[in-house]
């Protein structure tokens, strides 16, 4: 079963921030949150990651509630490249090996 | 540096055929999996594998065999295909961290 829920679809406008939420509220202390895309049907590409501390990176940032909850994904300045399925994942630790469960994702659709 | 790379693109079968999907890595990635795409849907783990010489069952393995005799190839087979194996196959590799992707195999089963 998924461990994360995200919206299935947004828009945003391009040069805008595009901040898309992820819940995943049955996170264990350990789990970490990966963010993922995929462009069409290529392969996924992966783009952050974090356990408890905010993110950022070239790609984007990374908000964790100090629940752990929730996340956020933010792309500061959405372009038409980035329209993409955006899915938050959930990496699992089981007996020191590491499986990552995809929920269904959200797809983003950037507008002129 | 290659990467992730998968065996064949794209592949057509009748029901009862058999096929093996090759992935291999030139990363020297301890970890490797095998994961499936249904259309709309998110990827789902069929197996994967912690080394050499090493698999486990993920979320969807029925169906499916694998095999890691060298580090860098994970090996998934069908043995009878059926129409609901038809579904894009991604292969992935890591250290423990960020996964990285091959370009994924197309496969039909009529």
């Amino acid at each position: 079963d998924a461990k994360t829920t995200q919206p299935p679809s947004m828009d945003c406008a391009e040069g805008r921030a595009a901040n898309l939420p992820c819940n995943h509220s049955t996170i264990s202390g350990n789990e970490y949150v990966y963010w993922y895309r995929q462009i069409h049907s290529q392969g996924p590409q992966y783009i952050i990651h974090g356990l408890k501390n905010n993110e950022t990176n070239e790609m984007a940032s990374l908000i964790i509630t100090e629940d752990r909850k929730s996340s956020t994904l933010i792309l500061p300045h959405a372009t038409l490249r980035d329209t993409a399925v955006y899915y938050c994942i959930v990496r699992v630790e089981t007996s020191g090996t590491y499986k990552y469960i995809f929920g269904t994702g959200t797809r983003l659709k950037v507008l002129a | 540096n290659a990467g992730v790379t998968q065996t064949p693109k794209f592949r057509v079968l009748k029901t009862g055929q058999s096929m093996t999907l090759l992935c291999a890595q030139d990363m020297n990635h301890e970890y490797m999996y095998w994961y499936r795409q249904d259309p709309g849907m998110g990827l789902r783990l069929i197996h994967y594998s912690v080394g050499e010489g090493t698999t486990a069952k993920g979320e969807v393995p029925d169906g499916y065999n694998v095999s890691r005799l060298k580090k860098q190839n994970f090996l998934l087979g069908l043995e009878s295909a059926a129409p609901s194996q038809t579904s894009v196959y991604f292969c992935a590799s890591s250290l423990g961290g960020e996964q990285f992707f091959g370009p994924g195999t197309r496969l039909t089963v009529l």
